[in-house]
């Protein structure tokens, strides 16, 4: 079946630090993937995706790259803000109408 | 605009009860999903609903139902309670029974049973 494995957390950094959370997947085919974030108080936000192979996906300063050849979609952003505390899942689409999850990480930056 | 607006946001109940939860999707959206997250982990699928049909179901037992309303609106209702019931409760919508995984989120339901 498909499944998502994310980084564990929690991860600290200090603000303008790199950031990077690993996320492999297993699927069958080709499926599509996602990184959600959940910010304090808030319901999930779609932060970015990608749906081939070698596509990036960006926003907000943050990118993944599909990498078929190691099934990961690893997250990184160049500078931290300490508004970017939040969890971050991984997740998945390939079919049966459901996104599979990855765990999340929770990300607290300090200033 | 209003996003997916969901309701009660928290609410308390004792094994054996029924629970029920409802879910408003952004206006335009026809199909509603429902997810489970349990503290420390992530979503889980339940249910998905399009033109007040189920098009997609997870791995939750019976005791889990849901239904759509002709606004497409949606309930989510669950039967006998349990202790690991306990949850966050999220729906979610989109715009078309094709979705993308790109999904509308709502701040959710959270569920505490004791």
């Amino acid at each position: 079946g498909n499944s998502v494995t994310q980084m564990e957390g929690p991860v600290t950094l200090s603000e303008e630090a790199f950031l990077t959370i690993n996320c492999t997947y297993t699927a069958t085919g080709y499926p599509s993937l996602f990184w959600y974030v959940q910010y304090p108080g808030e319901g999930l936000q779609l932060l970015l995706k990608a749906t081939k192979a070698d596509d990036k996906g960006s926003n907000k300063g943050f990118e993944a790259t599909y990498r078929k050849e190691t099934t990961s979609f690893h997250l990184e952003k160049g500078s931290v803000q300490v508004s970017d505390s939040a969890v971050y899942f991984c997740a998945l689409f390939r079919s049966a109408r459901q996104l599979t999850f990855g765990s999340g990480t929770q990300l607290t930056v300090l200033p | 605009d209003a996003g997916v607006t969901q309701s009660p946001t928290h609410l308390i109940k004792t094994r054996g009860q029924q629970v029920t939860l409802r879910c408003s999707p952004i206006s335009g959206h026809k199909s509603v999903s429902w997810y489970q997250q349990v503290l420390g982990q992530g979503p889980q699928f339940i249910f998905q609903y399009y033109e007040k049909e189920e098009r997609g179901r997870g791995n939750f037992p019976d005791r889990f139902s849901a239904r759509q309303f002709p606004n497409y609106s949606s309930e989510l209702n669950v039967n006998a309670l349990l202790l690991g019931d306990s949850a966050l409760y999220l729906c979610a919508s989109s715009l078309s029974l094709g979705n993308t995984g790109e999904l509308f989120f709502g701040e959710g339901s959270r569920l505490t049973v004791l």
